[in-house]
Formats: structure tokens, sequence, C-alpha cells
């Protein structure tokens, strides 16, 4: 089966601080994608890899980053977390030819 | 720009009560349509991928269809445990290869028992 594993499901952080979501896959997918969701907004794309070490910015990169140091891993990094991050990210991965994205259960962030 | 808009934005029916979904898209040139499921709290689960005008997919009470402009997820005699938003993503064609959807917001779908 098919498993996109994100290692936190509900973290609580206070404003300032630098939080890790970390992400892996197991079906050797090159494609990996970090989305946050917020009601009313739906799925929003923040950042995604192609490939090791590679990364391209989505639609709303700001306060965020990424590391892609191996191919499973995929880790979504907020600098210093601010109370307008709280929301629901969710990790994704496709093979390269991108016919098919999966996703991981999703992690709860509460910024206070 | 591509754009993806999904109606209606909730629904309710009655169990048994069959009904579609609708995803409207405006893409550059589809490479592929995915539709997916999300459960309240969770990550959206895959359902179908849809390639080319035509194309159907069925799985259990759900089936999938697509035309050049919309896709429509057809809902037969639905069950409350089928209640779930329903997502619907458009792959466009780029050349040099883009693998990044874009999404609609979903239907809201509920089921009375």
């Amino acid at each position: 089966d098919v498993k996109v594993t994100q290692s936190s499901r509900y973290l609580v952080k206070r404003t300032g601080e630098k939080v890790f979501l970390e992400c892996v896959q197991d079906m050797d997918h090159e494609n990996m994608f970090w989305y946050r969701q917020d009601p009313g907004l739906g799925l929003r794309l923040i950042y995604f890899s192609y490939d090791v070490k590679m990364k391209e910015k989505g639609d709303i990169p700001e306060g965020y980053s990424v590391s892609r140091e191996k191919k499973e891993r995929f880790s979504l990094i907020l600098e210093s977390a601010s109370t307008n991050q709280t929301s629901m990210y969710l990790c994704a991965s496709s093979p390269r030819t991108g016919n098919t994205i999966y996703f991981g259960e999703g992690s709860w962030l509460t910024v206070v | 720009e591509d754009q993806v808009t999904q109606s209606p934005e909730a629904l309710r029916l009655q169990e048994g009560e069959s009904s579609s979904l609708n995803c409207s898209y405006t893409v550059s040139g589809l490479r592929g349509l995915f539709w997916y499921r999300q459960d309240p709290g969770k990550g959206p689960e895959f359902l179908f991928t849809l390639y080319s005008a035509g194309e159907e997919k069925e799985k259990e009470r759900l089936k999938a269809t697509l035309t050049k402009k919309e896709s429509f997820l057809h809902i037969t005699a639905p069950k409350p445990e089928d209640s779930a938003t329903y997502l619907c993503a458009v792959r466009p064609f780029v050349s040099g290869g883009s693998y990044i959807p874009t999404f609609g917001r979903g239907t809201s779908l509920i089921v009375h028992p």
C-alpha cells in the first residue's frame, strides 16, 4: 500500500519558535509537495520538490523553507512561527509522471 | 491561468438519493484530472485519475466521467459513510513537464440516514 507518513499529527508551538514538519514516503517517488489547507481557501501549495536537493516555490512560500536531503524525506521548516501559520499542513508525493498524487494524514499546527 | 471550479459547495442527500458533483476546469491542455475524498481532519484519499474526454472510472457507488470542459462524480444510492468532502484537481500539460496540480475547493457531501 502507498504510504506518506507525516511524523506529527498535532503540534502546539509558541510564536517565534522554529518548527519542523517531517514527511516520509515509501513509494520511491520523485516529486514531493507541501500544502496548507484552511477553511474556505482550499489547498495552497507552499513548496514542491522534484528531486533530491531540488525545490521550487509554490503559491505561498513566505515564512517557510524546505529541505530534501534524501529522496524519501521532505521537511517543511517554519523559521519563526507566527499565529497566521496555524493551519493543517499536508504532505504529498507523486511519481515523476505526476499521474497520481498521494497525501499524508496531515499535521495540525497551532501557534499560540 | 488554470482554474478549477467545483459545484455545489455543499450538498445534502438522503440515503439512497443519487446525485452528481461537478468539476469544471480551464487549462491550456489537460494531462490528468484527479478526484479525491477527504474526511474531516484527515488527508485527501485518492479515488481516480482521468486522462481523456469520454473516459469513465468506477469504484463502488462512485463513477467519475470526463468531458473536455468538466468532470462529474456520480454517486449512486449513497450511504451515510459516503459523507465527506470531494476534491477535484487538474494537472495541465506544460512544455518541459510540470507536475503541479491545481485543486478546486471541494464539495462537502452529507448523506442523511
